[in-house]
Formats: structure tokens, C-alpha cells, sequence
């Protein structure tokens, strides 16, 4: 049951964009499941931003992307605020259970 | 409003046991799978183990199995995590999940997601 594989920290300047990876096997990426992403801020709880791969919950800022290709999966954040400062983890089906990635730091410089 | 709320958290010696609840409320709970996620302090999300919607089906997270026991009181709109033989390795705030899903081909297979999550309770296994 291994993590899927995010880059442990990315940064970028307010208004830039800036890309996510997640990257795991043909067993759970790589399959038919789809990625969901969650937002975390410091002591709070996970907050869902995106599902099935590429769809926004209602509320969600359309700054907020999601994308794969392959066994990899992305989430990007156009027109960088203050506020998506957060860890930020995917998660997949992987057949018998759920993985997640270990996580990414974004710093908003 | 879709509200999940955890209780049960607190200090335990290693081979204690505790049980964790999270009540649900503002959705028909019995019509839902639930999750249990859990995060270690300054460390990543790890699922834990999931219920289907009548308890009737249950699995675990390798690190735990055996261990721990998933349920829910569809009655009282709650779900639990019983811990036996704690552990060191299992400090962490506790986390339940909603979870949803979408149905494809005609049936066969399912995606899912996490929606909404609770505020989280902490364990701490220590002596």
C-alpha cells in the first residue's frame, strides 16, 4: 500500500500558475480511477477541490484544474492568491483500498 | 448543512484500546459509505478503513487489520473506530469522511471521492 508519489514542496508568486504532480501505478492512477485532490490548511481539516480527475465542487474556485495523463496525475492553480497557501494531497482507488499522496506544500511568495 | 463531527480522542498507553465516533448529520447517513483517514503529526493523509452504507462490509488499511474495528449505528446517525492494541505508530488525528461516488458502466465499476470531512480527533499513544 504505497503513497502516490507529489512533489514535496512548490512555490510561486501571486497571479503565476503553478502544477501539482501525482504520480502512482497502472493499478490505481493509471486505471480508471480518477484522482480526487484535497486542499489542507494548517490544523484544519481536508477540504475537497477536486473529484473524478478534472470536476470542480460547487464553490470551488475555476482557478482550481485537474488533469492526467498516463500514471500521472495534476492538479494546477491559475492566477495564484495568498490564500491557496495549503498542503495539498491526491488520493486514488487502488483496488482493495485508498492511497494518497504524501503531500505537497505550496508557498505563495 | 453537511456536518461531521469526531469525538473520543485522548491519551492512551501503548496496548490500550478507545473508541472513536463521529456523528453525522444534515444527510441520510445510512445511504452512505463512510471512511476513517488518519495523519500522524507533521506527516501526509493515510486511509484507514472504510464501512459500506448497512455496516455490512468493511476493509482496512495492512497497518491496522486486526486491530481496529469499523461500524456504524445507522439509527443514531453515527459512525466508530474501535482500537485495540495501540500503538506508538498510531498518534494521529482521526478523521471521518463522507464518502461519494459515481457509478459507471452500467454498474461495474465506481469512482470516489471524499466529501465532507470531519474536524478531526487526536490520538496520542504514549506512556
Amino acid at each position: 500500500q504505497s503513497a502516490l508519489t507529489q512533489p514535496a514542496s512548490v512555490s510561486g508568486s501571486p497571479g503565476q500558475s503553478i502544477t501539482i504532480s501525482c504520480t502512482g501505478t497502472s493499478s490505481d492512477v493509471g486505471s480508471y480511477n480518477l484522482v480526487s485532490w484535497y486542499q489542507q490548511h494548517p490544523g484544519k481539516a481536508p477540504k475537497l477541490m477536486i473529484y473524478e480527475g478534472s470536476k470542480r465542487p460547487s464553490g470551488v474556485s475555476n482557478r482550481f484544474s485537474g488533469s492526467k495523463s498516463g500514471n500521472t496525475a495534476s492538479l494546477t492553480i491559475s492566477g495564484l492568491q495568498a490564500e491557496d497557501e495549503a498542503d495539498y494531497y491526491c488520493c486514488s482507488y487502488a483496488g482493495s483500498h485508498w492511497v494518497f499522496g504524501g503531500g505537497t506544500k505550496l508557498t505563495v511568495l | 448543512e453537511v456536518q461531521l463531527v469526531e469525538s473520543g480522542g485522548g491519551l492512551v498507553q501503548p496496548g490500550g484500546s478507545l473508541r472513536l465516533s463521529c456523528a453525522a448529520s444534515g444527510f441520510t447517513f445510512s445511504s452512505y459509505w463512510m471512511h476513517w483517514v488518519r495523519q500522524a503529526p507533521g506527516k501526509g493523509l493515510v486511509w484507514v478503513s472504510r464501512i459500506n452504507s448497512d455496516g455490512s462490509s468493511t476493509s482496512y488499511a495492512d497497518s491496522v487489520k486486526g486491530r481496529f474495528t469499523i461500524s456504524r449505528d445507522n439509527a443514531k446517525n453515527t459512525l466508530y473506530l474501535q482500537m485495540n492494541s495501540l500503538r506508538a505508530e498510531d498518534t494521529a488525528v482521526y478523521y471521518c469522511a463522507r464518502d461519494r461516488r459515481n457509478y459507471y458502466g452500467s454498474g461495474s465499476y465506481y469512482i470516489n471521492w471524499f466529501d465532507p470531512w470531519g474536524q478531526g480527533t487526536l490520538v496520542t499513544v504514549s506512556s
